[in-house]
């Protein structure tokens, strides 16, 4: 059974600092792995997808690494703005659409 | 232009109540997706339909009931509702088949509570 874990949970840095957030998922077999950013009280938004062939995508100042044989995927996010502040989640994959999801890391940029 | 809408946006009832909940894309996407989002912002799959089809049905009570009358519309349907329904409840959808290129396109979420 697949499960998908973040850390940390929350995490607060000044603005500028880049960051990483982390994702371990328990199953390499997976057909494509996604970070999602939901702002409070809205939806999600698709940030990155990187199937599973491939080994890293780049957005901007998002870069997402995937390395299926440790079971790992890290979001750096480079120059961190206020902006950015919002919780990131991670979620994997699989052929028939179902995405696992992690419980998410809660960003906060301070000014 | 909305790509995926849901209505209502809040819905507050009574325990033991029946409700829906309408999603709609406009994507021309062929498949679509119900998620709950707890209290702890946990996000778990429910259901999925693939033009009409129903191809993911998780551990879900049944009487969570989804309906697709086309491919562009996925309602959900709860029946004797309890209070550990009280969640948000997004709606989704994507090209499956596109060869895991596609992400899933969100709609905004409905808050559910039952009092």
């Amino acid at each position: 059974k697949q499960e998908v874990t973040q850390i940390p949970a929350a995490l607060s840095v000044p603005e500028g600092e880049n960051l990483v957030l982390n994702c371990s998922f328990t199953d390499s077999a997976i057909y494509n792995l996604q970070w999602f950013r939901q702002d409070p009280g809205k939806g999600l938004t698709s940030l990155l997808l990187i199937q599973s062939s491939q080994r890293e995508q780049t957005s901007g100042r998002l870069n997402a690494s995937l390395d299926k044989s440790s079971g790992r995927s890290t979001l750096y996010i480079a120059a961190s703005q206020p902006g950015d502040s919002a919780t990131y989640l991670c979620a994997v994959g699989s052929n028939t659409g179902k995405l696992i999801f992690g419980q998410g890391t809660t960003l906060q940029v301070k000014p | 232009d909305t790509a995926v809408s849901q209505t209502p946006k809040y819905l507050v009832t009574q325990m033991g109540n029946d409700k829906s909940i309408k999603c709609e894309q406009n994507l021309g996407h062929d498949t679509m997706y119900w998620y709950k989002q707890d209290s702890k912002k946990f996000l778990k799959i429910m259901f999925s339909y693939n033009n009409k089809e129903l191809i993911i049905n998780e551990t879900v009570p049944n009487r969570f009931s989804p309906k697709s009358p086309d491919k562009a519309h996925l309602n959900l349907h709860i029946n004797s509702l309890e209070l550990g329904d009280s969640a948000v409840y997004f709606c989704a959808s994507n090209p499956l088949g596109a060869g895991g290129k596609e992400t899933q396109y969100f709609g905004p979420g409905t808050r559910l509570l039952v009092l």
